[in-house]
């Protein structure tokens, strides 16, 4: 069981350029979350599939931010036209219950 | 929206003590769950609890089962691995899953 897998750990990107982060939940975990980290605002939900189907997404910012999960290895956070304030941890989680998370190690983006 | 408050904010403990951090919630809650993240910023989970109290090694984690508006967690006889950052994190009930967490105690381990 290799855990919560997320591509790249690190993402540089230059202010305007899209950004795709990956994650890959663990075999068998129907739930996969995102959530992004700040200092300023702390751990905020982004949004949540269960089974690929969005189940809420009332933390993505409404502009710019979109998340697919096309199958049930792998879900994608893309950020069109990137912002300096977008820079953040991107953390993803997958449960199989729906609760009882474990958190990939993150991706740190800096838009500059 | 919901609310978790946690305290303290920063920890100083000399090696060997005991200390706790607690979460109160603004609302009922259906589960918490604490997590400590590392110096490479992974959220590790220490404890899931729907009720009751769970217990690993020196730690120890207690989720009132009546009302559900807080949750604790223990630190018995602190070590220099135990600094970090923990944060607990709370579902409410009937919160479609979603945690949400709060601002996080950094604790310190000294000699």
């Amino acid at each position: 069981n290799a855990g919560v897998i997320q591509t790249p750990r690190h993402k540089v990107t230059g202010k305007g350029q899209e950004a795709t982060l990956w994650c890959e939940p663990i075999s068998g975990h129907s739930a996969v979350f995102w959530y992004r980290q700040t200092i300023v605002q702390g751990l905020e939900f982004l949004t949540y599939f269960r089974n690929q189907a969005p189940i809420d997404d009332s933390g993505m910012p409404k502009e710019r931010f979109s998340a697919q999960m096309p199958n049930q290895s792998h879900s994608t956070l893309k950020i069109q036209s990137t912002q300096p304030q977008d820079s953040a941890v991107y953390l993803c989680a997958s449960s199989f219950t729906g609760s009882d998370y474990t958190f990939g190690s993150g991706t740190r983006l800096l838009v500059i | 929206g919901d609310q978790v408050e946690q305290s303290p904010s920063a920890l100083s403990l000399h090696e060997g003590t005991d200390s706790a951090l607690r979460c109160n919630f603004t609302t009922t809650m259906r589960s918490v769950q604490w997590f400590r993240q590392n110096s490479r910023g992974s959220l590790i989970s220490l404890f899931y609890l729907a009720s009751g109290t769970k217990e690993n090694g020196r730690l120890k984690s207690a989720f009132d089962s009546k009302e559900r508006r807080y949750s604790t967690l223990h630190i018995r006889d602190a070590q220099l691995e135990d600094s970090g950052t923990y944060f607990c994190a709370a579902e409410a009930t009937g919160g479609n899953n979603k945690l949400t967490f709060g601002q996080g105690t950094v604790l310190s381990v000294i000699p």
